[in-house]
């Protein structure tokens, strides 16, 4: 089945870029009407959805993180990944990928997150 | 966005209690609700989508209703492997957003 796993730096500086990539294992990224989503959860606190890119590229970004937030994919490496510029302290967090299923419903399509990486935790510290 | 308002917060119940966990949407959402399990240190895990449907390898104890804009999550006979934080999520609109989880803890 379809897995997915985070890489990326642990430690990023104030004002730095931080850089995740997602790779996908038992699936391509490019079949089925799936996207693909970044997930973030600081120490102790909730869930909160970054943004996705769908296989042609086109993405949705949350509009509080739009300004400082890109998410690409690259088929050719069954990957995405996800930039996040200007970071302070409060990007501090654990990142998640996951994938982004859904069936038609009503003339729209119902979406769930299944399934996830086990998650990287990125800290913003000098 | 679409605010998600989980209640309670925290509880603490037995093996063998019946649990309700409820979410409010702040708007009409239908039924694009979905419910996760998150354990301490663990990818949360997808228990229940479009508001009633069981993902596959989920015990049947896990059930979900919707009354308007209300979601509940029902476990019939908490298990020790439960203790956990749920999550509601909505997928109408754009940015997604969850609620702030509740946790279920040992009585």
């Amino acid at each position: 089945q379809v897995q997915l796993q985070e890489s990326g730096p642990g430690l990023v500086k104030p004002s730095q870029t931080l850089s995740l990539t997602c790779t996908v294992s038992g699936g391509s990224i490019s079949s089925g009407s799936y996207y693909w989503i970044w997930i973030r959860q600081p120490a102790g606190k909730g869930l909160e959805w970054i943004g996705r890119i769908y296989t042609t590229g086109s993405t949705n970004y949350n509009p509080s993180l739009k300004s400082r937030v890109t998410i690409s994919v690259d088929t050719s490496k069954n990957q995405f990944s996800l930039k996040l510029s200007s970071v302070t302290a409060a990007d501090t967090a654990v990142y998640y990928c996951a994938r982004s299923v859904g069936d038609y419903y009503d003339s729209s399509v119902r979406r769930w997150f299944d399934p996830w990486g086990q998650g990287t935790l990125v800290t913003v510290s000098s | 966005d679409i605010q998600m308002t989980q209640s309670p917060s925290s509880l603490s119940a037995s093996v063998g209690d019946r649990v309700t966990i409820t979410c409010r949407a702040s708007q009409s959402i239908s039924s694009y609700l979905n419910w996760y399990q998150q354990k301490p240190g663990k990818a949360p895990k997808l228990l229940i989508y479009a508001a009633s449907s069981l993902q596959g390898g989920v015990p049947s104890r896990f059930s979900g209703s919707e009354s308007g804009t209300d979601f509940t999550l029902t476990i019939s006979s908490l298990q020790p492997e439960d203790f956990a934080t749920y999550y509601c999520q909505q997928s109408y609109s754009i940015p997604r957003t969850f609620g702030q989880g509740t946790k279920v803890e040992i009585k």
